[in-house]
């Protein structure tokens, strides 16, 4: 069965650090993809940076860099230079690899960024 | 981008009436669409796959004569949440996906569901 993990429930940040949110995920599929959504308190998903587990290099997408590491089944988001507006739940999500591709959801991790 | 809207984005009902959510894509078609619950504080919970012109596939645990899922077109798909509960209050988010490439799926903006 697969499998994702997000271990930090939440975390202060201050404004213009660098924030690192962990995520681990377990799957015998060897072709898989990973996201990362941001979820603000308005609700809704942004998408912020996809992985797919063939692709040779790490996923970068603006201030968003994803820390992919194969061989230990780990896909942390590296959000650099936080800004308030950063502060939102994180969602780290595998897709299923069925021939519909659903996505399974980690638990989420709260960022809040302090001036 | 492409966009997917949810129809209404906030709807209050009475216990044992039923509601219906729409989720459109507006500039792509769908031939996958999905359906998730959320409650307050916690992560999205998928309850169903619908493919446009068949019957969805309802995740284990989720009652589909409580929810029913329609997908009539490749831009439609409907979740009518029947004789609704106070348990059934929550925040739902659908999710469509171009065919084809796993990394291109979107999110509708989500409708809050409260039952009185």
């Amino acid at each position: 069965a697969q499998k994702i993990t997000q271990t930090q429930p939440g975390m202060f940040v201050q404004e213009k650090e660098a924030v690192t949110l962990d995520c681990t995920y377990d799957t015998s599929d060897p072709s898989y993809g990973l996201f990362w959504y941001k979820q603000p308190s308005s609700g809704e998903m942004i998408f912020l940076i996809y992985q797919g587990s063939y692709d040779q290099q790490n996923a970068t997408e603006g201030r968003y860099s994803l820390n992919f590491q194969k061989a230990r089944k780990s896909a942390n988001l590296v959000i650099s230079a936080s800004q308030l507006g950063d502060s939102a739940m994180y969602f780290c999500a595998m897709i299923i690899t069925d021939s519909w591709g659903k996505l399974q959801f980690g638990a989420g991790t709260q960022v809040v960024v302090t001036p | 981008g492409a966009v997917v809207s949810q129809h209404p984005s906030w709807v209050i009902c009475k216990s044992g009436t039923s509601v219906k959510i729409e989720c459109r894509s507006l500039d792509f078609q769908a031939t996958t669409m999905f359906w998730y619950r959320q409650f307050p504080k916690q992560s999205l919970m998928l309850m169903a796959t619908s493919n446009e012109g068949s019957k969805a596939t309802y995740e284990q645990g989720v009652e589909k004569d409580k929810f029913l899922i329609n997908h009539a077109s490749l831009t439609l798909s409907t979740l009518t949440v029947t004789s609704a509960h106070p348990e059934d209050s929550s925040f739902y988010i659908c999710s469509a996906r171009i065919a084809g490439a796993w990394r291109e799926q979107y999110f509708g903006p989500g409708t809050r569901l409260t039952v009185t």
